[in-house]
């Protein structure tokens, strides 16, 4: 059964440091990935996406992901984190098996800036 | 100005009396859905739809109803409302295309007593 795996439900970091949020899938061919936030009583909004183009993507507020095939992978990161990065960060897949009409969801990462 | 429009956005029922969440988008998005957002589960999808008259369950689909008469509106229904049911609903709307950005409202608060 497809699904997505979030290592890690809360991520701490200094300000200024490196941030990594990691995001695994199951599936043999590639599908549709993207990367959500969702900062306190609010809705989602999309930071980036994977649709088969590049590998690295770039999203807003300085975050990037990078695809990779062999290790089912889609790690998000950001280099210098920033105290308003404190959110929760969501990780989904259109997985080709459904014909990408279902999006499934990690179950999240609360990321934690301290100064 | 692009949305997603959930109503109501905060709600306080009882069990078993009918209720209805309404969505609408101004986008002319083709595909729209329905999630429940609970803690430590993340979202997931209740319903969704292709296009006017096309649905599908999700994976969390008891309990729930759908209907799309118009390619706008996408309402979700709770016949009959349980404590179980209680939690953070989003509608989302897309293109047609899976690689489409997938828009978001705002959700909708929903506690059943």
């Amino acid at each position: 059964a497809q699904s997505v795996t979030q290592l890690g439900s809360h991520v701490s970091v200094s300000e200024g440091a490196l941030v990594l949020l990691r995001c695994n899938y199951s599936s043999s061919v590639p599908p549709y990935l993207f990367w959500y936030v969702q900062y306190p009583n609010q809705g989602l909004q999309l930071l980036l996406k994977y649709t088969s183009a590049a590998t690295l993507v770039k999203g807003i507020n300085g975050f990037e992901a990078e695809f990779k095939k062999s290790e089912t992978s889609f790690h998000l990161t950001k280099p210098s984190a920033h105290m308003s990065d404190a959110a929760e960060y969501f990780c989904a897949v259109r997985f080709p098996n459904t014909g990408f009409q279902k999006l499934v969801f990690g179950t999240g990462t609360r990321l934690l800036v301290s100064p | 100005e692009a949305q997603v429009t959930q109503n109501p956005r905060y709600l306080i029922t009882v069990t078993g009396k009918k209720l209805t969440v309404t969505c609408s988008q101004n986008m002319n998005h083709e595909y729209m859905s329905w999630y429940r957002q609970d803690p430590g589960l993340g979202l997931r999808q209740i319903y969704y739809s292709m296009n006017v008259e096309v649905t599908d369950k999700g994976d969390v689909p008891e309990g729930y109803k759908v209907s799309r008469k118009e390619k706008r509106n996408f309402p979700l229904i709770l016949e009959s409302p349980s404590p179980n049911q209680t939690s953070l609903y989003f509608c989302a709307s897309s293109l047609g295309f899976p690689g489409n950005t997938i828009y978001f409202g705002e959700g909708s608060w929903l506690t059943v007593v």
